[in-house]
């Protein structure tokens, strides 16, 4: 049950892209389509933001994307906000049935 | 609209217990997997425990095997964390979500959380 791997920190500024990935095994992202992105504000609670690798749940900005190319999934957000400063974190079922976290990515919007 | 809310928190001394509850409105309560999930102080999230729908098929972190065990309720729409041998590692902001399938597919909808302090 090894936590996936995520860069600690991304930085953009307003307007800009940025790409957040997201690396696993194939015993978890590389095997299957649930990866899922959430975004947490400090002393709050995560938000859904992409679920079964690209797709958004009502309410989410299509400013948001996910992607999945072997072991590695990716969280890429367009037209970069003020307020999309943000922890994400990527997680992913497993081969066990159960579910690992990222260890999250703070995104600084410059 | 879905709603979860977390209580049972507090501060409890090392190897003591604890239970926490989850109480889902909004949705079909015995149609969903429920996970817990945890945050210790500055740290990213930990994946807990999940409960399928019908209550029947559970997994747990390596972290917690063997001391915590995930329950549920159908009839009164809730989750609980029965917390045995706790320790102080295990202070952390418990949150309780959704799963968007029966089985374990990932959390959509998650309580605002409680908080367990592990302490002498």
């Amino acid at each position: 049950q090894s936590a996936l791997t995520q860069p600690a920190s991304v930085s953009g500024s307003p307007g800009q892209s940025i790409t957040i990935s997201c690396t696993g095994t194939t015993s978890d992202v590389g095997g299957y389509n649930y990866v899922s992105w959430y975004q947490q504000y400090p002393g709050k609670a995560p938000k859904l933001m992409i679920y079964n690798v690209s797709l958004r749940p009502s309410g989410v900005s299509n400013r948001f994307s996910g992607s999945k190319s072997g072991n590695t999934a990716s969280l890429t957000i367009s037209g970069l906000q003020v307020e999309d400063e943000a922890d994400y974190y990527c997680s992913s079922y497993t081969s066990s049935n159960t579910q690992v976290f990222g260890g999250g990515t703070k995104l600084t919007v410059l | 609209q879905v709603q979860l809310v977390e209580s049972g928190g507090g501060v409890v001394q090392p190897g003591r217990s604890l239970r926490l509850s989850c109480v889902a409105s909004g949705f079909t309560f015995s149609s969903n997997a429920m996970h817990w999930v945890r945050q210790a102080p500055g740290k990213g999230l930990e994946w807990v425990a999940v409960l399928w729908f019908d209550g029947r098929n559970k997994y747990y972190a390596d972290s917690v095997r063997g001391r915590f065990t995930i329950s549920r309720d159908n009839s009164e729409n809730t989750l609980y964390l029965q917390m045995n041998s706790l320790r102080i590692e295990d202070t952390a902001v418990y949150y309780c979500a959704r799963d968007y399938c029966p089985s374990t597919c990932g959390g959509d909808y998650w309580g605002q959380g409680t908080l367990v302090t592990v302490s002498s």
